[in-house]
């Protein structure tokens, strides 16, 4: 079973904190994702990555970056935390051949907390 | 663009059946499903490729319409175990890869 795993399941920050939520997967899958959970707004696309040292923006880059220096491991910074980015944090992965390569496998989430 | 879903939350009673609808403005490539149950991980259910298929799983199926890039999960004779948050998640042709999710759909079932 693909087992991707999230360094914490809550978190609490100081606005003005930098924070740094880790997100490591087994499969050796290509792909990488952050989304941030909001009710009402889904899973929204924060930075995704195809590959090593690679990343692309996502529909809400702003105030986030990120890091891929594994293929294993992927890390969602918040330079400055500001209260607006209290909320769930998913990462996904996905590899793989044929129609199942862009099957996405979620961590159980990061639940951040900026006070 | 995000798809949108409909309805927004369902609340059914076991055995009862229920549609989730799914809508795109873009030319589809694909559809997903993934289903999240509260306080976990979402789960992927199946994906259904441009050309119109239909798949199935048990008593959860789903169609794709590519003309009219919608998607519809059916639930037949729910069961309390299907309870949770159901996401549809689209590839458009011109962003093949990059998969994009709805807003959700609560669904309830009760005894």
């Amino acid at each position: 079973d693909v087992k991707v795993t999230q360094s914490s399941r809550y978190l609490v920050k100081r606005t003005g904190e930098k924070v740094f939520l880790e997100c490591v997967q087994d499969m050796d899958h290509e792909n990488m994702f952050w989304y941030r959970q909001d009710p009402g707004l889904g899973l929204r696309l924060i930075y995704f990555s195809y590959d090593v040292k690679m990343k692309e923006k996502g529909d809400i880059p702003e105030g986030y970056s990120v890091s891929r220096e594994k293929k294993e491991r992927f890390s969602l910074i918040l330079e400055s935390a500001s209260t607006n980015q209290t909320s769930m944090y998913l990462c996904a992965s996905s590899g793989g051949r044929g129609r199942s390569k862009n099957i996405q496998y979620f961590g159980a989430g990061t639940r951040l907390s900026v006070l | 663009q995000q798809p949108v879903q409909s309805p927004q939350a369902v609340i059914l009673r076991e055995g009862e059946d229920a549609v989730i609808n799914c809508s795109s403005s873009k030319a589809l490539y694909s559809v997903h499903w993934y289903r999240q149950k509260h306080g976990e991980a979402p789960v992927f259910l199946m994906i259904l490729l441009k050309g119109g298929e239909q798949k199935g799983h048990e008593k959860i199926s789903a169609s794709f319409n590519e003309k009219k890039q919608q998607s519809s999960l059916y639930l037949t004779a729910s069961q309390l175990s299907y309870s949770g948050t159901y996401f549809c998640g689209t590839e458009s042709e011109t962003s093949y890869d990059k998969v994009i999710f709805g807003p959700g759909t609560s669904l309830s079932v009760i005894p």
